[in-house]
């Protein structure tokens, strides 16, 4: 059974940083591309950013591009978010979810339960 | 970008009876097109990829339809747990990945 279980959510003032972490169980981890994808308080969902399965390709939105880092370790089947100079509007909640093959190109077909990052001061 | 726009915004319909959401797309997305369930606090399911597959394990009474612009979920015989809010998304020009914003099918 697929499993995606983030962590590394929580309360950070306004330009400091966050780490998101993803740990990724019941399928062959290397071989899938994974992406994060944001919800603020209320609202829709919004795609932030997607790594290959070999992670030799990745991709972010505008809104974030130089602020946030998505990389993996395939080793510890665990995908990662670095987030830096976090803004109010960054508040959300951050699922990772998993592509349905190596690429980016494939759908999304199983995500996580979300963390919850709040930018305040 | 491609712009995704969902009608209605909310839908309310009697359990047992159908409901038809609607998505339209900016410019055409071929048959690139997702449809995902999510219930409050929970996380988004898949529903339906490539337009009109059916993902695993999801029950027969959903169906999707439609290519290039326009788009169709439709959920025949509406079960209580089938209220939720749906989203749709293109995985055709990317990125950026696009969602509509959504319909929240409610029980009437």
């Amino acid at each position: 059974e697929v499993h995606l279980l983030e962590s590394g959510g929580g309360l950070v003032q306004p330009g400091g940083s966050l780490k998101l972490s993803c740990a990724a169980s019941g399928f062959s981890f290397s071989n899938y591309a994974v992406s994060w994808v944001r919800q603020a308080p209320g609202k829709g969902l919004e795609w932030v950013s997607s790594i290959s399965g070999s992670g030799d390709t990745t991709y972010s939105a505008p809104s974030v591009k130089g602020r946030f880092t998505i990389s993996r370790d395939n080793s510890k089947n665990t995908l990662y978010l670095q987030m830096n100079s976090l803004r109010a509007e960054d508040t959300a909640v951050y699922y990772c979810a998993k592509h349905s093959g190596g690429n980016c190109y494939y759908v999304t077909d199983y995500w996580g339960q979300g963390t919850l990052v709040t930018v305040s001061s | 970008e491609i712009v995704m726009t969902q009608s209605p915004a909310t839908l309310s319909v009697s359990p047992g009876e159908r409901a038809t959401l609607s998505c339209r797309a900016s410019q055409s997305v071929s048959r690139n097109l997702a449809w995902y369930q999510q219930k409050p606090g929970q996380a988004p399911r898949l529903l339906v990829h490539a337009a009109s597959s059916r993902a695993t394990g999801i029950p027969t009474r959903f169906s999707g339809s439609g290519s290039g612009t326009d788009f169709t979920l439709t959920i025949t015989s509406l079960q209580s747990e089938d209220f939720a809010v749906y989203y749709c998304q293109q995985y055709q020009n990317w990125p950026p990945y696009t969602f509509g914003q959504g319909t929240k099918l409610e029980i009437k």
